[in-house]
């Protein structure tokens, strides 16, 4: 099965820093990779996500590269802010595959911390 | 947009009692469902697959006795955690998936089930 390792496990960055969250990924065939904040007791929230089709996509603040080559992408947010403080998981699948069930890997999650 | 709501989303009970907790898509039809544990300052794991009309599909290790998932219609699944114990106490999560065949899934706000 599809296995998601993820770092740093923590990481603490003064604000206005950038962050960067790494993951890395074991199943080829894995296509969809989204990435969700998840506040404390709350439900996990997609922040943004990137299909293997596509190397790079932005949305304001937040970025995700993709490198199927070497089996990993990671997360970039810049101009942190302390309300980005939250823990961050990445995740894979495949999909969209009826049979496959589009089952969510979930890596090991990174607690960041935005100092002001 | 997609919502999944959660019931209860707290629940305490003795050890040996069964609980359940109900997961529903609002405004969506889900062909699939998902139910996560979550247990503290840890990522989230699969335990099963609930597919509407069909039997659920578990994770390796996780019970299919002492979790009964019932999936009976397109916007309800069901997760009963049966002679509940203390290893039980864990945040549960459901997740669905559009029948439009989307990649995303939407997550439940989640249960926190606590076993005395």
């Amino acid at each position: 099965g599809e296995n998601v390792e993820q770092h740093p496990s923590t990481l603490s960055v003064q604000e206005g820093d950038s962050a960067v969250i790494k993951c890395t990924y074991s199943d080829s065939a894995s296509n969809y990779f989204p990435w969700y904040k998840q506040e404390l007791g709350k439900r996990p929230q997609l922040i943004i996500d990137i299909r293997s089709n596509v190397g790079e996509k932005k949305d304001q603040r937040i970025a995700v590269t993709l490198n199927k080559t070497a089996k990993h992408f990671s997360l970039h947010i810049t101009e942190t802010q302390p309300e980005d403080s939250a823990v961050y998981f990445c995740a894979a699948s495949r999909g969209p595959v009826e049979a496959a069930g589009n089952k969510l890997t979930f890596g090991g999650g990174t607690r960041v911390l935005v100092k002001p | 947009g997609a919502v999944v709501s959660q019931h209860p989303s707290w629940v305490i009970c003795k050890s040996g009692t069964s609980v359940k907790i109900e997961c529903r898509s609002l405004d969506f039809q889900a062909t699939t469902m998902f139910w996560y544990r979550q247990f503290p300052k840890q990522s989230l794991m699969l335990m099963a697959t609930s597919n509407e009309g069909s039997k659920a599909t578990y994770e390796q290790g996780v019970e299919k006795d002492k979790f009964l998932i019932n999936h009976a219609s397109l916007t309800l699944s069901t997760l009963t955690v049966t002679s509940a114990h203390p290893e039980d106490s864990s945040f549960y999560i459901c997740s669905a998936r559009d029948r439009g065949g989307s990649n995303e899934q939407f997550f439940g706000p989640g249960t926190r089930l606590t076993v005395l």
